[in-house]
């Protein structure tokens, strides 16, 4: 069964700092992955998406895929308080459907 | 812009009753479905519909049904609510073409079933 997983954290970083989120993936074949942004009691929303080996870039969030070591990153440059939230990874299921991974809450201290 | 909408914020209903959570997107995409999102369990998929009249059951599909007679619209239905089934819901979207696509989600309802 293909698996996504995080670390729940929290992961907290003072303002200005770059956090970096990682998330680790079971199917080797899988190559589209996504990031969704969730602000307490929201629902989630899209933020970035990468589709091949390598970085994305979209604004202050970059997307890394490394298809050999199987793992995900975001990173987020100048963090802001308000990047303070649960980020969730997804990676591709069958028929359209995504495995999520659970969350890695971001706390940044002003 | 994708918009889902999903019918209700929150919503009351009591234990035993029939429950209709009502989702409808606006860009014609094939694939719909219902998620359930509870603290320390993450997003559990329910049911999957990949066009209009067809479903297939996701990881949690017990207690609960579906409908899709068109395409914009895909309704969740608990047949007699029960407690355990409190809970924030959340349809998603996605085109039926293409390298995969991004799921886009509706704002969720926050269901509580007394």
């Amino acid at each position: 069964q293909k698996e996504v997983e995080q670390n729940s954290g929290p992961l907290s970083v003072p303002e200005g700092a770059i956090a970096s989120l990682n998330c680790t993936y079971s199917d080797r074949g899988s190559q589209s992955f996504f990031w969704y942004r969730q602000y307490s009691g929201k629902s989630p929303e899209l933020i970035m998406f990468i589709y091949s080996n390598g970085d994305k870039e979209d604004g202050r969030f970059t997307a890394q895929l490394n298809k050999a070591s199987q793992y995900v990153s975001l990173l987020i440059r100048d963090s802001q308080p308000s990047d303070s939230a649960t980020y969730l990874c997804a990676g591709p299921g069958s028929s359209y459907k995504l495995i999520f991974g659970s969350g890695t809450r971001l706390l940044v201290r002003p | 812009d994708v918009k889902v909408t999903q019918s209700s914020r929150y919503l009351v209903k009591r234990t035993g009753e029939k429950v209709f959570l009502e989702c409808v997107q606006d860009m014609d995409h094939e694939n719909m479905f219902w998620y359930r999102q509870d603290p320390g369990l993450g997003l559990r998929l329910i049911y999957f519909s990949y066009d209009v009249k067809m479903k297939e059951k996701g990881d949690i599909p017990e207690g609960y049904s579906v409908s899709r007679e068109k395409k914009e619209r895909f309704s969740l239905i608990l047949e007699s609510a029960s407690t355990n089934q409190t809970s924030m819901y959340l349809c998603a979207s996605t085109p039926g073409q293409g390298a995969f696509p991004p799921q886009h989600f509706g704002d969720g309802t926050r269901l509580s079933i007394l």
